[in-house]
């Protein structure tokens, strides 16, 4: 199985640009996330979907959009990329309850 | 909203040694889910181990054993027997469980990197 996959796993913007990060799964997961990780400050949500249709803000939502158009895709995308969205971006699913969260391999996003 | 807490930045273990990460938690929920997530320099974030807060008996995989301390909200992972593959970030998480409604949401703790020498 494949699992999540998420793309690209590097990724340089100017400030301004806007980009989509991908992810996919395969597992017909209910629930899928995306969560940002910075130096000293672990993992924070940022967006989550418990599926199809329905998504909801996380911890620190501002400046990222999702939609959740099928159970197998929850992109992110980011409208107009700013310096402090320099960061490395893990998308999980999980099925919703019991079961640990499976995660991407990242993103290494860097806006200049 | 619950919190988590890693008080120790890094630590060192010789290999073939024991060494014990701590994570502290906070949560007015009395049922609820608890991670250790390995990260290695590849990025990916692999799951270590996890325990169910209804349990008592503590969790163990293999080398990886945890000390489950719910009153206290305490959560430590045990490394036994340590190899050079086990040198990694280690992120403590907690989940709310769906019967009281917190979803999926994983909270993480601010790691440990653990570095193991021969």
């Amino acid at each position: 199985n494949a699992g999540v996959t998420q793309t690209p796993k590097f990724q340089v913007l100017k400030t301004g640009q806007s980009m989509t990060l991908q992810c996919a799964q395969d597992m017909n997961h209910e629930y899928m996330s995306w969560y940002r990780q910075d130096p000293g400050m672990g993992l924070r949500l940022i967006h989550y979907s418990v599926g199809a249709g329905i998504t909801d803000q996380g911890e620190v939502p501002n400046g990222y959009n999702v939609s959740r158009s099928t159970t197998e895709d929850f992109p992110l995308r980011l409208l107009s990329a700013a310096p402090s969205q320099t960061s490395v971006y893990f998308c999980a699913s999980s099925y919703f309850g019991k079961g640990e969260a499976f995660f991407g391999q990242g993103t290494r996003l860097t806006v200049v | 909203a619950q919190t988590v807490t890693q008080s120790q930045p890094e630590m060192s273990v010789q290999e073939a040694e024991t060494v014990t990460l701590s994570c502290t938690y906070d949560t007015s929920e009395s049922d609820y889910y608890l991670f250790w997530y390995k990260q290695p320099p590849s990025r990916q974030m692999i799951l270590v181990i996890r325990q169910e807060a209804y349990k008592q008996q503590n969790a163990t995989e293999n080398r990886f054993s945890v000390n489950f301390q719910k009153a206290a909200k305490s959560f430590s992972l045990k490394i036994s027997d340590s190899q050079l593959g086990d040198a990694a970030m280690y992120f403590c998480a907690y989940r709310s469980s769906i019967l009281t409604g917190g979803g999926n949401k994983l909270t993480f703790g601010t790691g440990t990197q653990l570095k193991v020498e021969l």
